[in-house]
């Protein structure tokens, strides 16, 4: 596609409960992150794909947190029994490779997430 | 650790008045400066990369600047479509080159 997809861009959820997010990546693009963004706060890392090895996953609060990429395209980070203090805007963005020389990354919209 | 402070928190401006942010930054190897912009309910928008101390990157209306510890990004002449958060960040070379954002400038200008 021509950017960053994310699905969905809202989504409220109970306290206790798993959610999935999605990020459909611009094609060809070899790197995706996951980012979050608390209110108030900049942006935290959170884990790190780069074709076909091992993830760095060395963002991830807490062990409720997990994300897979299939076949190097699309992203899936799931949050299982969620807190309110997961409450955030989660952002993927993917790059070519390497930021070195490059333009950055290109951001998705993100997801709201909201635990009640 | 790496950290990025930016200033101010936020900044009004009348339209035409121009102005600088202010992001300073605390890396043991910097490998890129990167500045970003974002509207409210999107994902940050690519500005610009500077890599070295010195070095200067011009968009329309703005211009980013680099030292040993410390950006600048000017804002000439600024219109109201230039409201946004401004936000700062760098790669340091951590080796997945994740990025340390600091919390953003929120610019508004008023016409």
């Amino acid at each position: 596609g021509a950017g960053v997809s994310q699905s969905p861009s809202n989504k409220v959820t109970e306290k206790g409960k798993d959610v999935e997010l999605r990020c459909d990546p611009i094609s060809g693009h070899t790197a995706l992150y996951w980012y979050r963004q608390s209110l108030g706060q900049g942006l935290e890392f959170l884990i790190y794909f780069q074709g076909n090895s091992a993830p760095d996953k060395s963002g991830l609060p807490s062990d409720r947190f997990s994300a897979e990429r299939t076949g190097g395209s699309v992203s899936t980070l799931t949050i299982q029994r969620t807190q309110q203090e997961d409450s955030a805007v989660y952002l993927c963005a993917s790059s070519e490779g390497p930021l070195v020389g490059s333009g950055g990354y290109t951001f998705g919209s993100g997801t709201r997430l909201t635990v009640v | 650790e790496d950290q990025v402070t930016q200033s101010p928190e936020a900044l009004r401006l009348q339209e035409g008045e121009s102005s600088s942010l202010n992001c300073s930054y605390t890396v043991s190897g910097l490998r890129g400066l990167f500045w970003y912009r974002q509207d409210p309910g999107k994902g940050p928008e690519f500005l610009f990369t500077l890599y070295s101390a010195g070095e200067e990157k011009e968009k329309e209306r703005l211009k980013a600047t680099l030292t040993k510890k410390e950006s600048f990004l000017h804002i000439t002449a600024p219109k109201p479509e230039d409201s946004a958060t401004y936000l700062c960040a760098v790669d340091s070379g951590a080796g997945s080159y994740q990025l340390t954002f600091g919390k953003g400038t929120k610019l508004s200008v008023i016409p």
